[in-house]
């Protein structure tokens, strides 16, 4: 399946920190969809991006999608002890098959 | 609403076992999917179906079979399980395959001795 890449894989913060992690395709993306799976849990629907550019923000959550509809990112605000987690993305297109990062690990320390 | 179950949660099977990996989803969902997570590889795709009686190869089909009869389960089925089919399992449905947020179930700890 076609790959995007998410960076980095790991991260470990102090709570009230800043964490961002990163997700890129080598070819352009009809939408781009982020997830969240707690220890032991399973992933959850975080938010879908569509438009070039997009901004969203949920909470402390801000995630964006590029002009070039190539990577996104999202960004959480001060963590906190809740943020703990692997959050993944996922590139939408007309191909069934596009798969998911390998996802980043956030553990916050508090 | 129950969303995503998927039967067993925990399982232990001996190599060259078979067994079936059980999903259901009361959305009404067309697309459905499966997934094995493994330390440091992500979520790979195993098998998708787009509706009852369509179904195709994902990332890593060898060793699995599915069919969808219904438009509400989606069983995985293992044909003869390997020590490298220990994982964990899950299933995943949405409205269509494309454009909508996946649904996944609680997933299924599956251990091949």
């Amino acid at each position: 399946g076609q790959q995007v890449m998410q960076i980095p894989q790991y991260q470990h913060v102090q709570e009230g920190e800043d964490f961002t992690t990163y997700c890129n395709s080598s070819t352009t993306l009809s939408n781009i969809q982020w997830y969240k799976q707690r220890p032991g849990g399973h992933p959850v629907f975080l938010i879908q991006l569509v438009k070039s550019g997009e901004v969203k923000k949920q909470k402390r959550l801000t995630f964006q999608f590029g002009e070039a509809k190539k990577n996104s990112s999202l960004h959480i605000t001060a963590t906190q002890t809740t943020d703990v987690g692997t959050y993944f993305c996922k590139g939408g297109g007309s191909n069934y098959k596009l798969t998911f990062g390998k996802g980043t690990l956030l553990t916050v320390n508090p | 609403n129950a969303g995503v179950t998927q039967t067993p949660k925990f399982q232990v099977l001996k190599t060259g076992q078979s067994m079936t990996l059980q999903c259901a989803q009361d959305m009404n969902h067309e697309y459905m999917s499966w997934y094995r997570q493994d330390p440091g590889m992500g979520l790979r795709l195993i098998h998708y179906s787009v509706g009852a009686g369509i179904t195709d190869q994902g990332e890593v089909p060898n060793g699995y079979n599915v069919s969808r009869s219904t438009t509400e389960d989606f069983p995985l089925r293992l044909l003869s399980a390997a020590p490298s089919q220990t994982s964990v399992y899950f299933c995943a449905s949405s409205y269509s395959g494309f454009g909508y947020g996946y649904t996944f179930g609680s997933g299924t700890r599956l251990t091949v001795v």
